[in-house]
């Protein structure tokens, strides 16, 4: 069984860019959820996909957009990098079927804009 | 909205002292609760979840959790740690109904001196 992996590992940018991060669900999978981890802080739910469709937000602005594949594979993207978004971003799977929606992250990607 | 509080930000036992992490959190519905470890250099793994029955739980290593709905609390428990056990720890609650997205409290960094 393939657990989630997520690309790339580590990232630099300048404020304005563009980035774009990816996420591989778990085998059987077919929720992605993508989490911000700032310095010294836990987790921040960004948004959830189920289906290809986002499935709930958190305070997060649009320039935060996301994409899920018919393989259940996703995309973070975040433009006009700012400052503040240097973070560890996750990604987590799941399978939406009753139970308690059990996630499994992958490693991160450590994303810094200077 | 939910919110999540972990009362120890740092803790330094020795080997073979017990361990009592808190972690208290506020929602007006039903919840599942897991506890989440990252080792230095890991991802995020599951310690072990509660969603519903006998309240207290047990997990992976030896740790278990106590659910006391009445206090909305589910401290993290292991009767003597390890050095291996030196990492940060995090609360998460999700609702049992919609989205479940994770909400995480901000950590424990638990340091075992050997």
């Amino acid at each position: 069984e393939t657990g989630v992996t997520q690309s790339p590992t580590h990232l630099i940018k300048t404020r304005g860019q563009q980035v774009t991060l990816r996420c591989s669900s778990q085998s059987g999978h077919n929720t992605v959820s993508w989490y911000q981890q700032a310095l010294g802080q836990g987790p921040q739910f960004i948004f959830q996909y189920y289906r290809e469709e986002e499935n709930g937000r958190g305070n997060f602005p649009p320039r935060f957009s996301g994409l899920q594949f018919p393989n259940y594979s996703s995309e973070l993207n975040v433009n006009a990098l700012e400052l503040d978004d240097s973070a560890l971003y996750l990604c987590a799977s799941s399978l939406a079927s009753g139970g308690a929606y059990e996630q499994f992250f992958g490693p991160g990607t450590r994303l810094t804009v200077l | 909205a939910q919110s999540v509080s972990q009362h120890n930000h740092h803790v330094i036992l020795s080997e073979a002292a017990s361990l009592e992490l808190g972690c208290n959190y506020s929602y007006g519905g039903t919840v599942n609760l897991f506890w989440y470890v990252q080792y230095p250099g890991q991802h995020l793994q599951l310690l072990l979840k509660y969603f519903s029955g006998d309240p207290l739980v047990k997990g992976i290593k030896g740790f278990e959790a106590e659910f006391i709905k009445s206090k909305f609390s589910f401290n993290l428990r292991k009767p003597s740690v390890q050095w291996s056990d030196t990492a940060e720890y995090f609360c998460a609650v999700n609702a049992q109904t919609g989205r479940r997205a994770l909400t995480f409290g901000s950590g424990t960094r638990l340091q075992v001196q050997p």
